[in-house]
């Protein structure tokens, strides 16, 4: 089945303009991540949707991070006014989530931010 | 809140001899706990997890890793590298009981292998 697709796969963006990354999980997930993977680094957490809970924003950078999830499904990443340090890639991961056991994460291939 | 360190940022082995990475955790209880492989230009895969089971995991690609509460340690282990094992390796602990669905990664350890 489909997997979890993300848009764009690549995007350049001049500093202090605003970007949008789209995120489509896989159907009937209800858990919904965005980490950022910066060059050569590990994964840093930036947000987590749990279906209608209130979502989880204790990773955004700054205030010019935003995300929202529309209808339990498609996920939007908004940064306003880039700077450089917001390059990297960006990554959105599904799971079915609810509670129990911790279940994996399924990862799409990510946006590349490059800010110039 | 739980963590995770990896102890070693790059491992470089022979082709065809054994693999150790090494993850140890922080949690104030029993964490669920998974390791994550991610290829040049693909995105990241899972490799196994433990979930309070068996406390030795095998995953896919002949790896497995054993679960040490005394040690507070997952480490990732293959008794035979493949040249197609290079790759980034994560550990992850969850929040699970407590944030069922709260991830959290470790920096990674970089795997080379040499021919």
């Amino acid at each position: 089945g489909a997997g979890v697709s993300q848009s764009p796969s690549n995007k350049v963006t001049e500093k202090g303009k605003d970007v949008e990354l789209r995120c489509d999980p896989i159907s009937g997930h209800t858990a919904l991540y965005w980490y950022r993977q910066s060059l050569g680094q590990g994964l840093e957490f930036l947000i987590y949707f749990q279906g209608n809970s209130a979502p989880d924003k204790s990773g955004l950078p700054s205030d010019r991070f935003s995300a929202e999830r529309t209808g339990g499904s498609v996920s939007t990443l908004t940064i306003q006014r880039t700077q450089q340090e917001d390059s990297a890639v960006y990554l959105c991961a599904s799971s079915l989530g609810g509670t129990g056991v911790s279940y994996e994460q399924y990862f799409g291939p990510g946006t590349r931010l490059t800010v110039t | 809140a739980q963590s995770v360190t990896q102890l070693d940022s790059h491992v470089s082995v022979s082709e065809g001899t054994p693999v150790l990475l090494r993850c140890n955790y922080s949690s104030s209880y029993s964490p669920s706990l998974f390791w994550y492989v991610q290829h040049p230009n693909k995105g990241l895969q899972l490799l196994l997890k433990y979930t309070s089971a068996a406390t030795l995991v095998k995953g896919i690609n002949g790896f497995e890793a054993e679960f040490k509460k005394s040690e507070t340690s997952f480490h990732l282990t293959k008794p035979s590298a493949h040249m197609s094992d290079a790759a980034e390796y994560f550990c992850v602990v969850s929040g699970w009981p407590y944030n069922n669905n709260d991830m959290r990664f470790g920096a990674g350890t970089r795997l080379t292998v040499k021919p």
